[in-house]
């Protein structure tokens, strides 16, 4: 079965600070992960997805995730943050023996100081 | 170009009512699903269709209805509303055409008193 882990419901960095939240899965099988972005009372926005093609995936607003398979981790990444960052983020994992269905993690609300 | 549109945005519900939430979508997807989100769970499958007349459930499925007569179209029923429904809503939607790309609509904001 597929579970999602994000460590961590909170963090928070100032402007220009290197931006990591966390991301564990567990699959019997090399799944699709994907990060979503959310911004207050608004639906979700992909902001990047591994598909088993570069292990390093880079996507919009200057984010990019790694996955590692010895480490079942999906972490994402951004150099330094900016204020327009702030969000909720959500991890999620899908597998196609499993349809295809999205499983999400608890997400993770960044918080961006100035 | 709509994507996913979900109606209505906000309902206040009194227990024991019934609604519909509406979701549709024009990229002709095959795949449409409903999620639920409550604060510090992330989003939890509710039901889910794989293509017009077939749904299944999800994670959460109980107290919610759904059909697909249509390609386009998913709507979501609770039959008799309970405040442990009060939550946010969320539609999403892949195709092929999307890959492995679900799509989500805007949201609808649920509170059951």
């Amino acid at each position: 079965a597929q579970s999602v882990t994000q460590l961590g419901s909170h963090v928070s960095v100032s402007e220009g600070a290197l931006v990591l939240l966390r991301c564990n899965y567990s699959s019997s099988v090399p799944p699709y992960l994907f990060w979503y972005v959310q911004y207050p009372n608004q639906g979700l926005q992909l902001l990047l997805k591994y598909t088993s093609a570069a292990t390093l995936v880079k996507g919009i607003n200057g984010f990019e995730a790694e996955f590692k398979k010895s480490e079942t981790s999906f972490h994402l990444t951004k150099p330094s943050a900016h204020m327009s960052d702030a969000a909720e983020y959500f991890c999620a994992v899908s597998e196609p023996e499993y349809g295809n269905k999205l499983v999400f993690g608890a997400g993770t609300i960044l918080r961006v100081k100035s | 170009n709509a994507g996913v549109t979900q109606t209505p945005k906000f309902q206040v519900l009194k227990t024991g009512q019934s609604m519909t939430l509406q979701c549709a979508q024009d990229m002709n997807h095959e795949y449409m699903s409903w999620y639920r989100q409550d604060p510090g769970m992330g989003l939890r499958l509710i039901h889910y269709s794989v293509g017009a007349g077939i749904t299944d459930q999800g994670e959460v499925p109980n107290g919610y209805n759904v059909s697909r007569s249509t390609t386009e179209d998913f709507p979501l029923r609770l039959l008799s509303a309970a405040p442990s429904q009060t939550s946010v809503y969320f539609c999403a939607s892949r195709g092929q055409s999307s890959g492995n790309t679900i799509y989500f609509g805007e949201g609808s904001w649920l509170t059951v008193v």
